[in-house]
């Protein structure tokens, strides 16, 4: 078993669609948790980070961590075409390395 | 200029050459990394450095190896190339005085093994 599982879609939706999007891992251990975005030819960018569990809203986008059922999501409000990239979570124990999911590809269509 | 940089960004080889991608920061940050990505697997961790002196194997290190020059600087080398080494190669950084520190990645590197 994978320590980050992730669906890596393809998902597809139209312009203003709510946009869901998520994890589960196996490590309890991990305590920071992350999203990543990353444009075709590019290199992933933060996009969300969270602490322990709990909900963390920016603009349109709002990460949230259960780690009482070690899930994790990110919600993607009134998508934009400029939204189209492929979101990969990302988390981490104390001070130890990364664990990364295969990244979900979305598309919103105009 | 970009805070980590990788070069070159492209690369084709033949099988059986060496070859050397090369990963530099300007972040200060202690800790590196180099990663390929695959459609349908993700980012899998090939090396990683938490400072100058320390060196660790990550999921896929073989048929790789790894040389930390300086803080600022990582290089990954394939010594002798295969095609299922063609990939997308990223390398990252991280600040390694706390604990909660995000990983900040390059541009990639595309190389195609022939």
């Amino acid at each position: 078993q994978k320590e980050v599982e992730q669906d890596p879609g393809p998902l597809s939706v139209p312009e203003g669609a709510i946009v869901s999007l998520n994890c589960t891992y196996s490590n309890s251990a991990f305590q920071y948790f992350m999203w990543y975005r990353q444009y075709s030819r590019k290199g992933p960018e933060l996009l969300m980070y969270t602490y322990s569990s709990g909900n963390k809203e920016d603009g349109r986008f709002t990460a949230q961590v259960d780690k009482s059922s070690k899930y994790i999501s990110l919600f993607i409000r009134d998508s934009q075409p400029s939204d189209s990239a492929t979101y990969l979570c990302a988390m981490k124990a104390t001070g130890n390395q990364f664990y990364f999911g295969t990244g979900t590809s979305l598309t919103v269509i105009p | 200029d970009a805070d980590v940089t990788q070069t070159p960004r492209n690369r084709i080889t033949k099988t059986g050459k060496r070859i050397m991608l090369e990963c530099s920061q300007t972040k200060g940050h202690d800790r590196m990394y180099w990663y390929r990505q695959d459609p349908g697997l993700g980012l899998r961790l090939i090396y990683y450095s938490f400072d100058v002196k320390d060196i660790n194997k990550g999921e896929i290190s073989d048929g790789y190896s790894v040389s930390r020059q300086a803080q600022a600087k990582f290089s990954l080398s394939l010594e002798s190339a295969i095609p299922n080494q063609t990939a997308l190669y990223f390398c990252a950084t991280s600040d390694g005085s706390g604990p909660e520190g995000e990983a900040f990645f390059g541009q990639g590197t595309r190389l195609t093994v022939v």
